[in-house]
């Protein structure tokens, strides 16, 4: 199967700070999603995104197909931004291969 | 109104002892999953309908049977659960357009076998 590695692994950010997420991945793909899972444990999506690049917010995110890779900023950083980022891909309509995710910790 | 709810949101039961998670979506979905997240937060597919039939079903132990009376709807029944079933559950749903499909997931289920 498809195989989806992020980086880094575990991120500490003081509030404000900047930060950049990343997702490479084995295959071609139709389909990419970043999901945040709250300290609460729920499963928010956060971008559609295959290719190009999108905003929302305080987020964006940017794909390059052709490289295999996705990207996700985190600008002006928030305690509620803290959590674990997920990157997922699918190379059909239906089946999505998660990342291991990227556990953010951001301090006041 | 919740988009996408899961019952119960915790489960603590007993091995060997069987039990069902219910899964409603209230979206107009078409194809609804289920997901299950270890302790180290990996979450890994389990099984897909899409309008009522079975379109993925991963390695899954024979144990986990999903049912879905309805494209809303996808139950999970797990028979005579074991230690290594303690996990959280994610429920989920989209709409596949051919560009691709949104997820959308539920709150979770946390199960501890004990």
């Amino acid at each position: 199967g498809i195989q989806v590695e992020q980086s880094p692994p575990d991120l500490i950010l003081q509030e404000g700070a900047n930060s950049t997420l990343r997702c490479n991945f084995s295959d071609s793909v139709n389909n990419l999603q970043w999901f945040h899972q709250n300290p609460w444990g729920q499963l928010i999506n956060l971008f559609y995104i295959p290719s190009g690049t999108k905003q929302n917010g305080r987020l964006s995110a940017t794909t390059v197909a052709t490289e295999r890779y996705s990207l996700l900023y985190i600008s002006s950083s928030q305690t509620t931004d803290s959590g674990v980022y997920f990157c997922a891909v699918g190379y059909n309509d239906y089946k999505l291969s998660f990342g291991a995710g990227t556990t953010v910790t951001v301090r006041a | 109104d919740t988009a996408v709810s899961q019952t119960p949101k915790y489960l603590v039961t007993q091995m060997g002892n069987d039990k069902s998670i219910k899964c409603e979506q209230n979206l107009g979905h078409d194809t609804m999953y289920w997901y299950k997240q270890d302790s180290k937060k990996f979450l890994k597919i389990m099984f897909s309908y899409n309008n009522k039939e079975l379109i993925i079903n991963e390695t899954v132990p024979n144990r986990f049977s999903p049912k879905s009376p309805d494209k809303a709807h996808l139950n999970l029944h797990i028979n005579s659960l074991e230690l290594g079933d303690s996990a959280v559950y994610f429920c989920a749903s989209s709409q596949a357009t051919g560009g691709g499909n949104i997820q959308y997931f539920g709150a979770g289920t946390r199960l501890s076998v004990l």
